[in-house]
């Protein structure tokens, strides 16, 4: 089936630091894409997101980066801070045999050390 | 402020009852799911709607269901609790982003 899978599991980063969290879709037709956080005991958060159309988008300390040749997305933070320490999700939007639907991946936990 | 809120928050329920899980919404989305969340799956798709009696099953559909009667709800049912069913349940709406829910802890017994 179709899936989107995040390459390390976890990730620890010193306070001030730039954090690089990557995802692999494997959908080609997905043509849209959203990163969230989600802290501990708390709902999905949106980030940020991005069209098939677009290859970068910049948001506040944040920016996604879409490399559709490869169908690898990343989300890089930066000057990551404590209240960064989540864990992150992407999702993708494309067709399944149940209709089109987000993809989610297993996350990545993010752990800022002060 | 538009919201979308879920209850109750925790719920401990016996093998075999029937469970319904409340799903409330604000925003004024026609798109409503419901995901469940296990450690290694992630979110995983249940049932979702696109519009007030509209209903579709997800990739884990089975033991479950819901109805769609009005904009603002999509209530989750469980037709005869399974231990299978411990998880966290988590409500979205949308119009493109997903909006979520703070979630449900349902524990089976």
């Amino acid at each position: 089936g179709e899936s989107v899978g995040l390459h390390l599991p976890t990730l620890s980063v010193q306070e001030g630091d730039n954090s690089i969290i990557n995802c692999a879709y494997s959908n080609s037709a997905s043509d849209y894409f959203i990163w969230y956080k989600q802290e501990s005991g708390k709902g999905p958060q949106f980030i940020i997101d991005i069209r098939s159309n677009m290859d970068k988008r910049q948001g506040q300390r944040v920016t996604v980066l879409l490399n559709k040749t490869v169908k690898h997305l990343s989300l890089q933070i930066a000057a990551t801070q404590p209240g960064d320490s989540a864990v992150y999700f992407c999702a993708g939007w494309g067709l399944s045999n149940t209709g089109n639907q987000f993809y989610f991946g297993t996350g990545t936990s993010l752990t800022v050390i002060p | 402020d538009a919201e979308i809120t879920q209850s109750p928050r925790h719920k401990i329920t016996e093998t075999g009852r029937q469970v319904t899980l409340a799903c409330h919404q604000t925003w004024n989305h026609n798109n409503m799911f419901w995901y469940r969340q296990d450690l290694g799956h992630g979110l995983r798709l249940i049932h979702y709607s696109y519009g007030v009696q509209d209903t579709n099953k997800g990739e884990v559909s089975d033991g479950y269901s819901v109805s769609r009667s009005n904009t603002e709800d999509l209530p989750l049912t469980l037709e005869s609790a399974a231990s299978s069913q411990t998880s966290v349940y988590f409500c979205a709406s949308s119009e493109d982003r997903s909006t979520f829910g703070p979630g449900t802890r349902l524990t089976v017994t």
